[in-house]
């Protein structure tokens, strides 16, 4: 299994852009899928979306508007930038991969997550 | 799309086996054999226990296993330890090419 690790800001001011990194490490990232998955607190787990290292992206219908990712084949890094954030996107993000196949449907390696905030 | 849907909670004693269900419909669930289970602990990333409904990753213990039926998916614990005390997560593929998530379940060992 792949390794992954976010980094960011932990602190977001509202209607400002959140950015959040993932670091692959254990794998190169010209393969698989990356996918971003957040989990407000004290809640359940929601899909953002998924980058492949071609570039291409699948983004969550809820949150297309304002997402985009995007990928560093030269630093083993994918990223998600998402615009016009809210008290309501607090929220610890994971990046999260499948490191067994070509699937962006499953994931069995994860970051530790990062909590980003949103306050002013 | 809407969140797949599971019981917010179950209960069990050791020993014995526990469901948990998740129901969506033929555009998720019922219509593909995308469906994974993860176990979450406090503070920690979520685990993979199960995949494409019944697929046990490797270092999954064999007392975890997945079923389907029509548009509900169900996670089976058996000789539950005291260890298994978590959330537990469903997950499915859906027609318009995206995943959805169920709301989570929180299984509580006796």
């Amino acid at each position: 299994q792949v390794q992954l690790q976010e980094s960011g800001p932990g602190l977001v001011k509202p209607s400002e852009t959140l950015s959040l990194t993932c670091t692959v490490s254990g794998g190169s990232i010209s393969s698989y899928h990356w996918s971003w998955i957040r989990q407000p607190p004290g809640k359940g787990l929601e899909w953002i979306g998924y980058i492949y290292y071609t570039g291409s992206t699948n983004y969550n219908p809820s949150l297309k508007s304002r997402i985009t990712m995007s990928v560093d084949t030269s630093k083993n890094q994918f990223s998600l930038k998402l615009s016009s954030v809210t008290a309501a996107d607090t929220a610890v993000y994971y990046c999260a991969a499948y490191s067994h196949s070509n699937t962006w449907v499953k994931f069995d390696s994860w970051g530790q997550g990062s909590l980003v905030t949103v306050s002013s | 799309q809407s969140a797949l849907t599971q019981p917010a909670s179950v209960s069990g004693s050791p020993g014995q086996s526990i469901t948990i269900s998740c129901t969506g419909t033929s555009s998720d669930v019922g219509g593909y054999n995308y469906v994974s289970w993860y176990q979450q602990h406090p503070g920690k990333a979520p685990k993979l226990m199960i995949y494409d409904v019944s697929n046990r990753p490797s270092g999954v213990s064999n007392r975890f296993s997945g079923s389907k039926s029509g548009n509900t998916a169900s996670l089976i614990i058996s000789g539950l330890q005291a260890e298994d005390e978590a959330d537990y997560y469903c997950s499915s593929y859906t027609s318009r090419s995206t995943l959805v998530f169920g709301g989570g379940t929180k299984l509580t060992v006796l």
